[in-house]
């Protein structure tokens, strides 16, 4: 069946601008991670939802990123006045439910410049 | 806090060698443990998971991984490397005893030679 999908794959945009990124998870999973991977490192943790719930977003680093999920499927994550810090790829992955294993996307690469 | 060392940026194998991936992790308790493959222009997939109980623990692809409470490590092995093992290896620890929240390692880079 259909996996994690994210769009766009990639995203190039000025310093200062804002940005949305997509992801789809699979059908019937109700938990949903975003995680970002800077260059030469491993993957972030940013924010879980549960439903449409945010259930831990401990991850996220500042105000200027907020991620939304209003029917508890499609989730879209927003960075406001992007800097170049941003930067990275931004993965997405769903479970089953809280406690499954995940199911990772191909990730968006974010190109601030 | 927790977190979890993978010593090697980067390994070559020869096609056919034996492999063994280091993870050391830093953590109180008996933490989940995961490792995930990346290979290039796809997603992580999961390889293999130890929660409790036998310290050996058998994945896809023909990996294995052992826990060793006594080093905290979960050094992730494979008797026979192949060409399309060539890809990045994260080790990765729940403290939460969630699947979910993870924290990664930095990644190993393998190189497969023919």
């Amino acid at each position: 069946g259909a996996g994690v999908s994210q769009t766009p794959s990639n995203k190039v945009t000025e310093k200062g601008k804002y940005v949305e990124l997509r992801c789809d998870p699979i059908s019937g999973h109700t938990a949903l991670y975003w995680y970002r991977q800077s260059l030469g490192q491993g993957p972030e943790f940013l924010i879980y939802f549960q439903g449409t719930g945010a259930a831990d977003d401990s991850g996220l680093p500042n105000d200027r990123f907020f991620a939304v999920r209003p029917e508890g499927s499609v989730s879209t994550l927003k960075i406001q006045r992007t800097e170049r810090g941003d930067s990275a790829v931004y993965l997405c992955a769903s479970s089953f439910k809280g406690n499954s294993p995940l199911h990772f996307g191909n990730g968006t690469r974010l190109t601030v410049t | 806090a927790q977190s979890v060392t993978q010593p090697d940026i980067h390994i070559t194998v020869s096609e056919g060698a034996s492999l063994e991936l280091r993870c050391n992790y830093s953590y109180g308790a008996t933490p989940y443990l995961f490792w995930y493959v990346q290979s290039p222009g796809q997603g992580l997939q999961l390889l293999l998971k130890y929660f409790s109980g036998d310290t050996l623990v058998q994945g896809i692809k023909g990996f294995e991984a052992e826990f060793k409470r006594s080093q905290s490590s979960f050094n992730l092995r494979k008797p026979s490397v192949h060409w399309s093992d060539a890809a990045e290896y994260f080790c990765a620890v729940a403290p939460g005893g969630s699947q979910g929240n993870l924290i990664f390692g930095k990644g190993t880079k393998l190189s497969v030679k023919p």
